[in-house]
């Protein structure tokens, strides 16, 4: 079993959808959750932060971690066809040298105009 | 604005051929990092370092070198370059007490 899990997609909505991305992952020790977005042949790029449990918004995203169930989502409202990319979380305990995170395997997402 | 700058973006490689990756931040971060990305399978580190002259390995170090003799520079040497390897490479830089990384463009790497 992967520590950290992400259903690979692709994910298909038309513009204007509401999208639900999620992880699961199986170690307790982690405390900082992170989205990273990666657009077609460039390196991922951050998109969300959030530190234990709880919800986060910016903007279209909003991030919820519930550490009770292993559990992370990124919701992205009113989806638009610049969302088209791959979503991977990350996540790390904090307490390794050097900050290592474990990334999920991603989703592709795609929104249809 | 330049942040990490990978190069080259491509290479071809024969098997058992040597190869550089250059990996360059100029964000004055101490922590830098090399991953390698193969399809559906997310982001496995291959080395890190927490400052220059340190470095250490991650999940997947075998076949691979690294040197930090600046802050500014992290390259990844593959010696005897294999099919295996074929893969997008991806360099990212972290300050000290952040969790969050830069990444680079990557370089996609083919062994044939």
């Amino acid at each position: 079993q992967k520590e950290v899990e992400q259903d690979p997609g692709p994910l298909s909505v038309p513009e204007g959808a509401i999208v639900s991305l999620n992880c699961t992952y199986s170690n307790s020790a982690f405390q900082y959750f992170m989205w990273y977005r990666q657009y077609s042949r460039k390196g991922p790029e951050l998109l969300m932060y959030t530190y234990s449990s709880g919800n986060k918004e910016d903007g279209r995203f909003t991030a919820q971690v519930d550490k009770s169930s292993k559990y992370i989502s990124l919701f992205i409202r009113d989806s638009q066809p610049s969302d088209s990319a791959t979503y991977l979380c990350a996540m790390s305990g904090g307490n390794n040298a050097g900050n290592m995170l474990t990334f999920g395997g991603g989703t592709r997402l795609m929104v249809k105009p | 604005n330049a942040g990490v700058t990978q190069t080259p973006k491509f290479r071809i490689l024969k098997i058992g051929q040597s190869m550089t990756l250059q990996c360059a931040q100029d964000m004055n971060h101490n922590y830098m990092y090399w991953y390698r990305q193969d399809p559906g399978m997310g982001l496995k580190l291959i080395y890190y370092s927490v400052g220059a002259g340190i470095t250490d390995k991650g999940e997947v170090p075998n076949g691979y070198n690294v040197s930090r003799s600046t802050t500014e520079d992290f390259p990844l040497r593959l010696e005897l370059a294999a099919p295996s390897q074929t893969s997008v490479y991806f360099c990212a830089s972290s300050p000290t007490q952040s969790m969050t990384q830069h990444f680079g463009d990557g370089t996609r790497l083919s062994i044939l």
